[in-house]
């Protein structure tokens, strides 16, 4: 069972705006650790999409973008597009018995 | 360019083993940490343990210790994942990654796909 939680599915119409939160703890994103963002196209190996919370890495759209406050972060997807259909991971260290690094949940984004 | 490329898919029946590699080119090697993450059917990403080869041993999801052991060959750039005891619920794709220095997993192997099945 994962330590972060994100929404199981966002959804928004081409162009939208949508906003992907994962939700942490003291012990991992409340810590001060660092957030990452994967995105994952069907039947692929997920990509990193955004690093140490805000950072794209090259070749990144700049739609992407992603921040952190307290024990949470966001990903937001500005001018959603057609090939942003896919699944997004938020990933953090946590300091506690139940591991090293952990994954969020997952979310499926759907383009209307 | 750094690439990693994973060994096989494989079938495994419950209580055997498994062992699963990923071989690397370009970059450096045994001063980057590297990962195994695992994604079951339908299911999220789970991390299971990482390496730095200059550092010596590995470190592991506390919920696969005992079960898992990660180890790798810098003459060959290759690292290694053994999973014991396998069970149904072991049935999943298995990741190698690389660790950038930004901590965040930059490189990805394409993936191994094993089934667990009597």
């Amino acid at each position: 069972q994962s330590v972060l939680t994100q929404p199981p599915s966002v959804s928004g119409a081409p162009g939208q705006r949508v906003t992907i939160s994962c939700s942490g703890s003291s012990s991992n994103i409340g810590a001060d650790y660092d957030v990452h963002w994967y995105q994952q196209l069907p039947g692929a190996a997920p990509k990193l999409l955004i690093y140490i919370n805000t950072h794209r890495p090259s070749g990144v759209p700049d739609r992407f973008s992603g921040s952190k406050s307290d024990t949470s972060a966001s990903l937001t997807i500005s001018g959603l597009q057609a090939e942003d259909e896919a699944d997004y991971y938020c990933q953090s260290y946590d300091r506690s018995l139940s591991g090293f690094y952990v994954f969020g949940t997952g979310t499926k984004v759907t383009v209307l | 360019q750094v690439q990693l490329v994973q060994s096989g898919a494989e079938v495994k029946k419950p209580g055997s083993s498994l062992k699963v590699s990923c071989k690397a080119s370009g970059g450096a090697f045994s001063s980057y940490a590297f990962n195994w993450v695992r994604q079951a059917p339908g299911q999220g990403l789970e991390w299971m343990g990482a390496i730095i080869s200059s550092l010596g041993p590995a470190n592991y999801a506390q919920g696969l210790q005992g079960r898992v052991t990660i180890t790798a060959d810098e003459s060959t750039r290759t690292v290694y994942m053994e999973l014991s005891s396998l069970r149904s619920e072991d049935t999943a794709v298995y990741y190698c990654a690389r660790e950038g220095y930004t901590y965040g997993f930059d490189f990805w192997g394409q993936g191994t796909l094993v089934t667990v099945s009597s």
